[in-house]
């Protein structure tokens, strides 16, 4: 069975702080697509960046990096001096190509920063 | 231009009613999904359609029935309401059914049971 655990329910920083939010999934697929997605607090869902399961080339967009690591089954995404405009809940999510191609989520951390 | 477009965006109703949430998607895509997420924000998903054809039916309620009358749309259909049906629904599209393509989302409706 796929899952995805991220075990941070709330995290508050103080804006210019570095923050990482922790995604760990399972799956016993060798292919597979690992997401992040941002809802702010207006509630539409953003997709931020995917992963292949064969590559772990890690990314840095600007204030955003993600850190994927198969050993340890972990996605993680890291904004660096963050502000008051990424609070928002951050979804991890994975999809494998049987079962019907589902998506499925974690169940989110929510981010707030202060200013 | 909306890509992916649901209405209504709010649905206030009574136990017991039929209501109904439409999704049209200009994006071209050939998957359509219908996401439901909680008061605790978790989302789940309950249906999938490919080129109109169900593929994904998750262990949902028969009162809630999925109607694709082409793939650019995705209507959900809720019959006999009742309080716990009280959720932000999301509809999403993707061009394919696997692979790396991610969701593309509507804005939510938010159905309050009462």
């Amino acid at each position: 069975a796929q899952k995805v655990t991220q075990a941070q329910t709330e995290i508050s920083v103080v804006e210019k702080e570095d923050v990482t939010l922790d995604c760990v999934y399972e799956t016993r697929d060798t292919t597979y697509y690992l997401f992040w997605y941002k809802q702010p607090p207006s509630g539409e869902l953003v997709f931020l960046i995917r992963r292949n399961s064969f590559d772990e080339q890690n990314e840095i967009s600007g204030r955003y990096s993600w850190n994927f690591q198969k050993s340890t089954s972990s996605f993680n995404f890291t904004i660096t001096a963050s502000q008051v405009v990424d609070s928002a809940v951050y979804f991890c999510a994975l999809r494998v190509n049987t079962g019907g191609f589902k998506t499925i989520f974690g169940a989110g951390t929510r981010l707030f920063v202060k200013a | 231009d909306t890509a992916v477009s649901q209405t209504p965006k709010y649905l206030v109703t009574q136990m017991g009613n039929d209501k109904s949430i439409k999704c049209e998607q200009n994006l071209g895509h050939d998957t359509m999904y219908w996401y439901k997420q909680d008061s605790k924000k978790f989302l789940k998903i309950m249906f999938s359609y490919n080129n109109k054809e169900l593929i994904i039916n998750e262990t949902v309620p028969n009162r809630f029935s999925p109607k694709s009358p082409d793939k650019a749309h995705l209507n959900l259909h809720i019959n006999s309401l009742e309080l716990g049906d009280s959720a932000v629904y999301f509809c999403a599209s993707s061009p394919g059914q696997g692979g790396n393509s991610p969701l593309h989302f509507g804005n939510g409706t938010r159905l309050t049971v009462t």
